[in-house]
């Protein structure tokens, strides 16, 4: 089974501040995805990166896929309240012809003014 | 439709009795994935749909569970004899083929909240 780990499991910040979320697994995973979801719908896709070492900038989000495609990295750069939300970590595992994606244990964050 | 469409929203049952949750994917997408999530928790991986593949049920948590998809339309997944333990959020999702070959961008629908009494 693979496992991945996010940290913090909970962050509440105020609006400027910048933070990082981490996801980490012991597992190769060919890709990983970021999602976020908000209260009473279901999670929406933020980034995917492939490469071992990849930095994505998506707008005040910076994403990174580590070198030996193990774990990822989400900064975000002067929060703002619309980031609150659940964070989730998605990797993608390949055996044979089939794939899957497992999901991180979340990390929650709150942005206050 | 536009997107994935889950039916019913909200469920309330009694413990023991079956319920069955609907999802209707994005037309077009051969994947198809059932989420359980507890709340304020990540999603746990219930089962996986993939065309014309033998479904991976490895995450269903018991034989209460099962899951049933028509070709690559509606899928159903049903829970006999609901204990407590079984309130949570029932997400699905639907994907294509990503630019891996694999893995799409997952989509998900709003998701139906089971509440056993």
């Amino acid at each position: 089974t693979q496992l991945l780990e996010q940290s913090p499991q909970f962050l509440s910040i105020q609006e400027g501040e910048n933070l990082t979320v981490y996801c980490n697994s012991s597992s190769v995973f060919s890709s990983l995805q970021w999602y976020r979801q908000e209260p009473g719908e279901g999670p929406v896709l933020l980034v995917t990166v492939v490469t071992g070492g990849e930095v994505k900038k998506l707008k005040r989000l910076t994403f990174q896929f580590g070198d030996a495609r193990k774990d990822s990295s989400l900064h975000i750069t002067a929060a703002q309240p619309g980031d609150t939300g659940l964070y989730l970590c998605a990797g993608e595992a390949v055996t044979g012809t089939a794939s899957k994606l497992t999901f991180g244990t979340g990390t929650r964050l709150q942005v206050t003014l | 439709g536009a997107g994935v469409s889950q039916s019913p929203s909200n469920k309330v049952t009694e413990k023991g009795k079956d319920v069955e949750l609907r999802c209707d994917p994005i037309s077009g997408h051969t994947a198809l994935y059932w989420y359980r999530q507890r709340l304020g928790q990540g999603l746990e991986f219930l089962i996986y749909f993939q065309g014309n593949s033998a479904p991976d049920k490895s995450g269903l948590p018991s034989d209460r569970f099962s899951a049933e998809r028509t070709g690559e339309s509606v899928s159903t997944l049903t829970i006999q004899r609901t204990q407590q333990e079984d309130s949570a959020v029932y997400l699905c999702a639907s994907s294509s083929i990503g630019t891996s070959g694999f893995v799409g961008e997952q989509f998900f629908g709003p998701g139906t909240r089971l509440t056993v009494l």
